[in-house]
């Protein structure tokens, strides 16, 4: 099975701020890995897709890309709804692993 | 489009249950549902999907021998049943609605565009 890991664990930034949370997958999973946003006690939802793919509606500050073996999430301008925890997802093959998380704080 | 799950459960180790995922507002048959589940304080856990067309099912190894994915057409309803419980099957249970898209040069992509609300399942003695 792919397994996924992600980082930083978790981070703090203020609104305004740019920031990036890297997802790296054991085998070449390019370009199949999702990202999804969750808020406590919600279910996830997705942001992006294919990588690179903006899910619609998904405000454009939200964008994917990879670099390497590395898949990475950018938020710019970071806004007070964009708090709570994101996962990215391979969508490789089953089993469709989900990476372990990283939490967003807003100072 | 609404994914409706049932309501919370609470089972004693060893015991079944089993989720139910009402659909409405699209039609069933043309998307697959993929079944996660999210113990306390961790990440999801994808557990599977199921057909809706012909109910054919593929399962993670780590449950695969105590789960069986279902659906009804008629109701549109897909069903995730889970056997032999153990403390550390207790989780939240969500199902979604699959989004395949075809992907440049071959493959697809595949995401959950719809979860439903989750159900909760607490195994406890």
């Amino acid at each position: 099975d792919i397994r996924m890991t992600q980082s930083p664990p978790s981070l703090s930034a203020s609104v305004g701020d740019r920031v990036t949370i890297t997802c790296r997958a054991s085998h070449n999973i390019s370009p199949y890995l999702n990202w999804y946003h969750q808020r406590p006690g919600k279910a996830p939802t997705v942001l992006i897709y294919g990588a690179s793919e903006l899910q619609n509606g998904v405000p454009s500050r939200f964008s994917g890309s990879v670099s390497g073996a590395d898949f990475i999430l950018t938020i710019t301008n970071l806004q007070p709804d964009d708090f709570g925890t994101y996962y990215c997802q391979s969508s490789f093959e089953s089993p469709f692993t989900f990476g372990p998380g990283t939490t967003v704080d807003i100072k | 489009v609404l994914l409706l799950q049932s309501g919370a459960e609470v089972k004693k180790p060893g015991a079944s249950v089993k989720v139910s995922c009402q659909t409405s507002g699209y039609e069933f048959t043309n998307y697959f549902i993929h079944w996660v589940r999210q113990a306390p304080g961790q990440g999801p856990e994808w557990l599977g999907w199921v057909s809706p067309i012909n109910g054919d099912t593929k399962y993670t190894q780590r449950v695969g021998g105590r789960v069986a994915m279902t659906r009804d057409t008629s109701t549109a309803t897909a069903y995730l049943e889970l056997n032999g419980l153990r403390s550390d099957d207790t989780a939240v249970y969500y199902c979604g609605r699959v989004i395949s898209l075809a992907a440049p040069g071959g493959g697809y992509y595949y995401y959950i565009d719809v979860w439903g609300k989750g159900t909760a399942v607490t195994v406890s003695s």
